[in-house]
């Protein structure tokens, strides 16, 4: 079962920062927090991950709690193209598989 | 940069036939991914190879059989099809096992008639 809670969907308007917030409550010392966007029956991309620290690259920042039960991505100009459905996903390195959840449908309006 | 390549991107066959799907991971990259997408729901994971050996394995069908190749190339084999499996097929790839993150290809979308 995922390990992660999201709200179903999210309105952005275009060139405003979305930010979508996940909790993991019960994620473990050594599990990951990654996140993926699928854009309409697409291959699932990926977009950043973190273990403790907060990270940030081309695409997004990743903003994780000190306590870890939570974190917040966040797409800083958001655009039309980035209407998608958003999983986040605790990810324990030494099982390999990814558990998809329910994810956070984003809409970026005009 | 080379991404995950799958192979086909569409695939129509009839109940009780056979399919075979194809996946080419990014070069280097030594460890494959399965996952099954159904219309309306989330993408769930089917079986994984590191280094041309099995894994991991998650809620495959005994019909599905999957396999690594010397050259990391994997195939998923699916028999007696069923309307049920009509599906997207995504894999994934990464290098180092799981270690690292897994990058997935565009897809085959299987339609069962």
């Amino acid at each position: 079962d995922a390990k992660t809670t999201q709200p179903p969907s999210m309105d952005c308007a275009e060139g405003r920062a979305a930010n979508l917030p996940c909790n993991h409550s019960t994620i473990s010392g050594n599990e990951y927090v990654y996140w993926y966007r699928q854009i309409h029956s697409q291959g699932p991309q990926y977009i950043i991950h973190g273990l403790k620290n907060n990270e940030t690259n081309e695409m997004a920042s990743l903003i994780i709690t000190e306590d870890r039960k939570s974190s917040t991505l966040i797409l800083p100009h958001a655009t039309l193209r980035d209407t998608a459905v958003y999983y986040c996903i605790v990810f324990n390195n030494q099982g390999g598989k990814l558990i998809f959840g329910q994810g956070t449908e984003l809409s970026v309006k005009p | 940069a080379a991404g995950v390549i799958q192979s086909p991107r569409h695939l129509i066959k009839e109940k009780r036939e056979t399919a075979t799907l194809k996946c080419y991971p990014i070069p280097r990259h030594d460890t494959v991914y399965w996952y099954q997408q159904g219309p309306g729901q989330d993408p769930q994971f089917l079986i994984s190879f590191y280094e041309k050996m099995q894994s991991d394995k998650g809620s495959i069908p005994d019909r599905f059989s999957a396999q690594q190749f010397s050259d990391y190339h994997s195939e998923l084999n699916m028999s007696s099809l069923e309307l049920g499996d009509s599906a997207l097929y995504f894999c994934a790839s990464s290098l180092g096992g799981s270690l690292n993150t897994q990058y997935f290809g565009p897809g085959t979308r299987l339609t069962v008639l």
